[in-house]
């Protein structure tokens, strides 16, 4: 299994502002996963990133908003551009290794903005 | 869409098997189905999957309906610290060909003492 790391685990930010969320597996996976999780909610798919490639982004989710970088096997960043209140949110980044049927979860990055 | 729909909530003593339902009657053939567990306040853990047979590891056992049409994820001897939200999930296709994870909106299980 991989072991998530996220930084920051929380923040609260103002209105207009960017804040970026890095992720960091302890070993080299294929794929990484952005997901956002609403109060109460369910998880929501935001981006998935392959290394080398651009991030293939979900229907309501654009790459303006949410910049996603995935600089090698072991690292990705996403960041919330130009927040509004509505993106107060548990932002939760995932992987899955070549040979692996499963997603590892980081332990996600809590996000309020005034 | 979710393509999975569950019990909002369930109860369970602790100690007895907890039985946890879902139904993806709109599952494809080649559609796995995943149970993943949230514990308040951490990332979503892996429980087990499967696509036709049913499974067994050392969390849980899941039994998949010959349809396919639903399946019951099993949690032999709950336990106070088994209780969490459970998601039953099936994996697809997404357009670029990846992987993707459709989420529902969970059964959240109390175990009570």
């Amino acid at each position: 299994s991989a072991v998530i790391s996220q930084k920051p685990s929380r923040d609260i930010c103002q209105r207009g502002t960017s804040l970026t969320i890095q992720c960091q597996v302890d070993s080299q996976v294929t794929m990484m996963f952005w997901y956002r999780q609403q109060p109460g909610q369910s998880l929501t798919l935001i981006a998935t990133a392959n290394q080398g490639s651009e991030a293939t982004y979900e229907s309501g989710f654009v790459i303006d908003k949410f910049p996603i970088s995935r600089p090698n096997l072991t690292f990705s960043t996403l960041t919330v551009s130009n927040m509004s209140p509505e993106d107060s949110s548990i932002y939760l980044c995932s992987s899955e290794g070549l040979g692996y049927n499963e997603q590892f979860f980081g332990p996600g990055t809590r996000l309020t903005v005034l | 869409d979710a393509k999975t729909t569950q019990p909002p909530s369930m109860d369970c003593a602790e100690g007895r098997a907890a039985n946890l339902p879902c139904n993806h009657s709109t599952i494809s053939g080649n559609e796995y189905v995943y149970w993943y567990r949230q514990i308040h306040s951490q990332g979503p853990q892996y429980i087990i999957h499967g696509l036709k047979n049913n499974e067994t590891n050392e969390m849980a056992s899941l039994i998949i309906t010959e349809d396919r049409k639903s399946s019951t994820l099993i949690l032999p001897h709950a336990t106070l610290r088994d209780t969490a939200v459970y998601y039953c999930i099936v994996r697809v296709r997404n357009a670029g060909n990846n992987r993707k994870l459709i989420w529902g909106l969970g059964t959240s299980l109390a175990v009570n003492p």
